[in-house]
């Protein structure tokens, strides 16, 4: 089956403009991660959905970082007024949630230059 | 500090070898373990995870988790030029406490033939 997909795979913005990043999960998944992943670092936790529970916000850096899920299935990472140290490979990932088996899935990721 | 602590590396390892990957956390409440694999350029992927004490098995790979010692690691037998990668450790501390994974920097494997 499809796994995870994410658009664009590529961003090229300048310092100040809004980006909007997609993420579609696996069909069925009902939780939904946001990562950013900065050059030669490991990966930043920034949300996390689960069902119509209240989004997990406590990663996001900053209020110009906000995120949505329609549907429960696709979501949105938004970046108002970028920054150039915003420029990172942003993932997301879903997964069942069957207990302690929260195994993600990842999408290929978003790649955003913000010169 | 840290919530999952790995050794940056690079580990380098002759092809054949077994190349041993560790990993430390901070939450004693942690509950389960994941192992990811990650290429350069490329996102992470899945090797296997493990939420009991011991050893686990899959292939050329083992997961060993200590959890008094807060410790997990990843063995790779018969290591092979493709399994060279970095390698990402990922901690779940459970439904009751978060549902927050926390990863590792990664440690970069490179196996030489």
């Amino acid at each position: 089956g499809a796994g995870v997909s994410q658009s664009p795979s590529n961003k090229v913005t300048e310092k100040g403009k809004d980006v909007e990043l997609r993420c579609d999960p696996i069909s069925g998944h009902t939780a939904l991660y946001w990562y950013r992943q900065s050059l030669g670092q490991g990966l930043e936790f920034l949300i996390y959905f689960q069902g119509n529970s209240a989004p997990d916000k406590s990663g996001l850096p900053s209020d110009r970082f906000s995120a949505e899920r329609t549907g429960g299935s696709v979501s949105t990472l938004t970046i108002q007024r970028t920054q150039q140290e915003d420029s990172a490979v942003y993932l997301c990932a879903s997964s069942l949630v069957d207990g302690w088996g929260k195994t993600q899935y990842f999408g290929p990721g978003t790649r955003l230059l913000v010169l | 500090q840290k919530e999952v602590e790995q050794n940056s590396g690079p580990l380098s390892v002759p092809e054949g070898a077994i190349a041993s990957l560790n990993c430390t956390y901070s939450d004693r409440g942690s509950q389960s373990f994941f192992w990811y694999r990650q290429y350069s350029g490329k996102s992470p992927e899945l090797i296997m995870f493990i939420y009991s004490n011991g050893d686990k098995e899959d292939g050329r790979f083992t997961a060993q988790l200590n959890k008094a010692s807060q410790y997990v690691s990843l063995l790779i037998r018969d290591s092979q030029p493709s399994d060279s990668a970095t390698y990402l450790c990922a901690v779940n501390s459970g439904a009751n406490t978060g549902n927050q994974f926390y990863f590792g920097t990664g440690t970069s494997l490179t196996v030489i033939p």
